[in-house]
């Protein structure tokens, strides 16, 4: 247990479907991130958020929203996913200064059908 | 901007025996973090081992220790004793000091099996 939960652990959607995944955690960091995860590819950095500000989006298409209403949860709105956007989507938070290693949640495995 | 290069996919060790994982990384920074995760099939990636740039000695977590070459841009783990759990997928990171850019950069990542 790192102290970084995600829900789902797994999620089945449609394309037409709208899903959100949640990520909460509850060591006082100060900044979070989503990572996605596929096979065969390296780990991927979609969003950050210092101090709830994004302050990086990595070229990710619409169709995820990030949003990060306190500095302790940060959500991934989905819509209109493509089967390409099946993948593992990991969460993690980390504080800016001092000790910076990032904590992950167990992620989510999402499945777009 | 930074990358950071696994250029073994996979590797394989022997219960008990010593195996070392390489990681080079590219940067202009002179002060920076450089981090070993591991990934087991449970899918949580847990912090192994961290290495701040400046210092020079080499970091070390009971089994688990690095050789950071700053100059060369090598950042190795070495895994001694290895045990069944050792087996996942490990990823190599690269963090800039400063707070303005938290983002960590991860290689590819090697799979290493442990063999009984």
């Amino acid at each position: 247990e790192t102290g970084v939960t995600q829900t789902p652990r797994h999620l089945v959607m449609g394309m037409t479907n709208k899903k959100s995944l949640k990520c909460e955690q509850h060591l006082g960091h100060n900044a979070m991130y989503w990572y996605k995860q596929s096979a065969k590819k390296p780990l991927e950095l979609m969003f950050v958020y210092n101090f709830k500000e994004q302050t990086e989006n990595n070229s990710v298409p619409s169709r995820f929203s990030p949003e990060c209403p306190n500095s302790s949860h940060l959500f991934l709105h989905l819509h209109t996913l493509q089967p390409e956007d099946s993948a593992l989507y990991l969460c993690a938070s980390s504080q800016l200064t001092g000790r910076t290693e990032a904590f992950f949640g167990q992620g989510t495995r999402l499945t777009v059908v | 901007a930074q990358t950071v290069t696994q250029s073994q996919p996979e590797m394989s060790v022997q219960e008990a025996e010593t195996v070392t994982l390489s990681c080079t990384y590219d940067t202009s920074e002179s002060d920076y973090y450089l981090f070993w995760y591991k990934q087991p099939p449970s899918r949580q990636m847990i912090l192994v081992i961290r290495q701040e740039a400046y210092k020079q000695q080499n970091a070390t977590e009971n089994r688990f220790s690095v050789n950071f070459q700053k100059a060369a841009k090598s950042f190795s783990l070495k895994i001694s004793d290895s045990q069944l759990g050792d087996a996942a997928m490990y990823f190599c990171a690269y963090r800039d000091r400063t707070g303005a850019n938290s983002k960590l950069t991860f290689g590819k990542g090697i799979t290493l099996s442990v063999r009984p």
